[in-house]
């Protein structure tokens, strides 16, 4: 297994561009979701989905689109890239939200600078 | 509304050591709590998952417990080696919440030979 995986590792934007983070996992993962990692904030959710065609807000959404169109991949957009969007971002994915199928797994994170 | 505290926001000890990170929580309606490690420039890797039904688990030298009723949990690291040093996480899960996790905001740990 893969496990998580992100792409791209690292991405510069100018301010009021678009882009698409992407977020695949290989172990059928049912629940899947979006964090942002700054100095001093910590990790906090911008959105989560619990399976295909099933997704929701979480703290931080705005600025940010989700869809799920399949298991395997839930992609991240950034609809018009602003420089507060400037954050390291993760995917994490369980196989359920219930015990004990709910220990979560981190990919390797996409470092997003907006200029 | 959960927040999650960890202290100390770092740690220095001469390898060898045993050590006790601490982390709090505001709210005891938790489903589990989550330890993660996470290295300069990578991802979290998961360390150890309790359930809220459980008073601990262990992995190697790696042992955490949970009290929720005092809002606690503690990750106990034997035998401290330099290799350990990274920041340490902990996440609990909100009860009412779809599987998103709060975060605290790390002990950053450094282990001297």
């Amino acid at each position: 297994n893969a496990g998580v995986t992100q792409t791209p590792k690292f991405q510069v934007l100018k301010t009021g561009q678009s882009m698409t983070l992407q977020c695949a996992q290989d172990m059928n993962h049912e629940y899947m979701s979006w964090y942002r990692q700054d100095p001093g904030m910590g990790l906090r959710l911008i959105h989560y989905s619990v399976g295909a065609g099933i997704t929701d807000q979480g703290e931080v959404p705005n600025g940010y689109n989700v869809s799920r169109s399949t298991t395997e991949d839930f992609p991240l957009r950034l609809l018009s890239a602003a420089p507060s969007q400037t954050s390291v971002y993760f995917c994490a994915s369980s196989y359920g939200t219930g015990e004990p199928y709910n220990e979560q797994f981190f990919g390797p994170g996409t470092r997003l600078t907006v200029l | 509304k959960q927040e999650v505290t960890q202290i100390p926001a770092a740690l220095s000890v001469p390898e060898g050591e045993n050590l006790v990170l601490n982390c709090s929580f505001t709210d005891s309606a938790i489903y589990n709590l989550q330890w993660f490690r996470q290295d300069p420039g990578k991802g979290l890797t998961s360390l150890l998952l309790i359930q809220s039904s459980q008073r601990e688990q262990t992995s190697g030298r790696l042992n955490a417990s949970l009290d929720k009723s005092s809002g606690r949990s503690t990750l106990y690291i034997a035998a401290s080696q330099p290799g350990d040093s990274a920041t340490y996480l902990c996440a609990v899960r909100r009860r009412g919440s779809q599987g998103n996790l709060i975060f605290g905001k790390g002990t950053k740990l450094s282990v001297k030979p």
